[in-house]
């Protein structure tokens, strides 16, 4: 049902460096629409974490950054820490105007 | 500081109307953009739909036209029904608000309120 793919998990060190990638097409972000990440802390409500493909809403760490290139984006964490285990969603639009998620990321740290 | 709060039955019976609201506090109603997302259990999020106050809306075409979002000022909430709901239906069901435009992230989000479609 999710448009948008993601990678099921990705781990990685305390202190290392994941990226989590977000594929769509030339109907969603490939059309230039932006591409917004979720935070989803387990068993709470996700939380904005970058908008409109590069911005840290106030709060969010540096550590946290993303990009945008051609139909796919990607979030960035640098310096993992524990409190960042968690599952992440990317979100952008299609040429409809709905709304399209990722299929969601598990981020593990080791 | 706007927050969300969801309510609603936490039970509904297949075939019948499921019928939720979000209450807006330390903010209006009559601004931004109103959404509804849920989240089956173990899988990702789905978009059911957004509404303006203004009256533009906008409800996944997968839903078959179920969705019904409306907003009432009078109350500072903004609601959803969705009809001939199923076991596939049962999940966690949000309501958020893009405060900076359609376009922009859902910046706040209720706390989720957990429905399951069951006799």
């Amino acid at each position: 049902q999710s448009v948008l793919t993601q990678p099921p998990s990705v781990s990685g060190a305390p202190g290392q460096r994941v990226t989590i990638s977000c594929t769509g097409s030339s109907s969603n972000i490939g059309a230039g629409y932006d591409v917004h990440w979720y935070q989803q802390l387990p068993g709470t409500a996700p939380k904005l974490l970058i908008s409109g493909s590069t911005n840290r809403p106030s709060g969010v760490p540096d550590r946290f950054s993303g990009s945008k290139s051609g139909t796919s984006a990607s979030l960035a964490i640098t310096g993992l820490q524990a409190e960042d285990e968690a599952d992440y969603h990317c979100q952008s639009f299609d040429s409809s105007l709905n709304y399209v998620f990722g299929t969601g990321t598990k981020v593990t740290v080791l | 500081q706007v927050l969300l709060q969801e309510s609603g039955p936490g039970l509904v019976k297949p075939s019948e109307t499921l019928s939720l609201t979000c209450t807006v506090s330390g903010g209006s109603v009559s601004s931004y953009y109103w959404t509804w997302i849920r989240q089956s259990p173990g899988k990702g999020l789905e978009y059911l739909g957004y509404m303006y106050y203004r009256g533009s809306a906008n409800d996944n075409p997968s839903l078959k036209s179920r969705v019904t979002i409306s907003v009432d000022t009078s109350k500072n909430q903004f609601s959803l029904k969705m009809s001939s709901v199923t076991a596939a239906d049962t999940a966690v069901y949000y309501c958020a608000s893009s405060r900076r435009g359609l376009f922009a992230g859902m910046d706040v989000w209720g706390q989720g309120t957990t429905v399951t479609v069951s006799s």
